[in-house]
C-alpha cells in the first residue's frame, strides 16, 4: 500500500465548477499536511498547508480528518488557469515529505 | 533573492554511464533534499543532506550518492545508469529540514538510453 494515496484522475470540468480532490495516508504518526500544485513539465509549487480545523484561501478550501487520516482540496469557481497537477503530500514523522501520485485537473471554457 | 538552482536542466545519457546533477539552495537554506519524479508520479525522496552529511534515505539503492559542501550546495551521483533512472530529477533546499519551508528547483531532465 502507498504511504499517500490519491485518485490520479483526470478530472475534467468546465470553468466556474467545484472540483474536490481526496487523499488518504497511511502512517497516523504524520506531523503536517499540504497540498502542492505542479504545472506540466514543472517543480511543485506550494498551495497551501493544512490544518485540521480546515483553511481556506480564497477559492480554495483544504480539510484534515486524522482519525480517518484523510485529507482534501475543494476548488470553487474553477478558473482555465487552475489546470495543473495538484499533489497530496505529508510530512512523516521522521522529517521527510511524501508525495502522492498527483490528481490532474484540465478546467475546460 | 535567487531561488534553487539546478543543473543541467536536460540530459542524456548511456546505461552503464555515471551522473553528477547539481543544486544550489535558496539563500538562507541549509538543508537540501533530492526527489526523483518517474513520468506520471509524484516525487519519491532519495536523501536529504543537513550540515554536509546525509540525514535521512528514501528506498533507492547504492548507486544514488550525494554529497553536501560547506556552502550548503549539493550534488546527487547516480552509478551504473539503468533505463528506469530515466526521471525528472528534483532539488529542494529548507532550513534546517523544516518542511514548511520547502523551496524546489525547475529539475534535471535525465534521460537514459
Amino acid at each position: 500500500r502507498k504511504e499517500v494515496e490519491q485518485d490520479p484522475g483526470p478530472f475534467n470540468v468546465p470553468e466556474g465548477a467545484t472540483v474536490a480532490f481526496n487523499c488518504t495516508y497511511s502512517n497516523s504518526a504524520s506531523q503536517s499536511f499540504f497540498w502542492y500544485r505542479q504545472d506540466c513539465r514543472k517543480e511543485p509549487k506550494l498551495l497551501m498547508s493544512v490544518y485540521s480545523s480546515g483553511n481556506e484561501d480564497g477559492r480554495f478550501t483544504a480539510q484534515l480528518n486524522r482519525a480517518s487520516q484523510y485529507i482534501s482540496l475543494l476548488i470553487r469557481d474553477s478558473k482555465l488557469s487552475d489546470s495543473a497537477t495538484y499533489l497530496c503530500v505529508v510530512n512523516s514523522n521522521t522529517g521527510k515529505l511524501i508525495f502522492g501520485q498527483g490528481t490532474t485537473l484540465q478546467v475546460k471554457p | 533573492d535567487a531561488g534553487v538552482t539546478q543543473s543541467p536542466t536536460h540530459l542524456i545519457k548511456t546505461r552503464g554511464q555515471q551522473v553528477t546533477l547539481r543544486c544550489s539552495p535558496k539563500s538562507g537554506h541549509d538543508t537540501v533534499s533530492w526527489y526523483q519524479q518517474a513520468l506520471g508520479q509524484g516525487p519519491q525522496f532519495i536523501f536529504q543532506y543537513y550540515e554536509e552529511e546525509e540525514r535521512q534515505r528514501g528506498n533507492f539503492p547504492d548507486r544514488f550518492s550525494g554529497h553536501q559542501f560547506p556552502n550548503y550546495s549539493s550534488e546527487l551521483n547516480v552509478n551504473a545508469l539503468l533505463l528506469g533512472d530515466s526521471a525528472l530529477y528534483l532539488c529542494a533546499s529548507s532550513l534546517d529540514g523544516r518542511d514548511y519551508g520547502y523551496t524546489f528547483g525547475s529539475g534535471t531532465r535525465l534521460t537514459v538510453v
